[in-house]
């Protein structure tokens, strides 16, 4: 059965902080893992990563993928209470038709 | 329109009623998904529509759900005889497929229904 994990479930920082948030994943033919904020219902796009080693950067955003490892790293520096939100990792396996998703990290930037 | 819209935003049933819920994709976007969120659960994915065809249904949790798409847009996610399990949060995403991997398309999610079923 397909999984992804993330890590920790949830985190609260002080405004200014850097935090790193892990996914791992065991899934059959994989083909790229995509990272998501979800601060209502909807979760918004962030990342999507196919190539292991080369780093994604959006403002104070930026992720890696490790193959080898099966994993993923989201880094946000510099964090704001704007940042507060759930953050969701999903990895496209099999025909690459059907994202698999983590449970997420629930975030919370405190003044 | 803009975006992805889905209704209705909340839905209040008794167990054992049909609901339907709807969702309209981007236009031109050709790919559509369906997922539920439940309390404390990650996305699950339902089921993905490439135009009016379902390749893959696998992640319908039983024959009670079911899907369909006309005109290559608007979509409906009927459950019947609803259970007090199926309270969540219902999202719908598509994409635009670009010719390659539908893996490389990035999905747009609507803002979803909130089912609760009493």
């Amino acid at each position: 059965e397909d999984k992804v994990v993330q890590s920790p479930l949830s985190l609260v920082v002080h405004e200014g902080d850097t935090v790193t948030l892990n996914c791992s994943y065991e899934v059959t033919n994989f083909r790229s893992l995509l990272w998501y904020k979800q601060e209502k219902k909807a979760p918004t796009f962030l990342f999507m990563l196919t190539s292991s080693g080369i780093e994604k950067k959006s403002g104070r955003l930026s992720s890696i993928l490790d193959k080898k490892e099966l994993s993923s790293i989201l880094n946000i520096t510099a964090t704001q209470t704007g940042d507060s939100a759930i953050y969701l990792c999903a990895a496209f396996t099999g025909g690459g038709n059907k994202l698999t998703f983590g449970t997420g990290t629930q975030l919370k930037v405190e003044l | 329109g803009a975006g992805v819209s889905q209704s209705p935003s909340n839905k209040v049933t008794e167990k054992g009623k049909d609901v339907e819920l709807r969702c309209d994709p981007i236009s031109g976007h050709t790919a559509l998904y369906w997922y539920r969120q439940s309390l404390g659960q990650g996305l699950e994915f339902l089921i993905y529509f490439q135009g009016n065809s379902a390749p893959d249904k696998s992640g319908l949790p039983s024959d009670r759900f079911s899907a369909e798409r006309t005109g290559g847009s608007v979509s409906t996610l009927t459950i019947q005889r609803t259970q007090q399990e199926d309270s969540a949060v219902y999202l719908c995403a598509s994409s635009s497929p670009t010719g390659r991997s539908p893996s490389t398309d990035t999905q747009y999610f609507g803002p979803g229904t909130r089912l609760t079923v009493l």
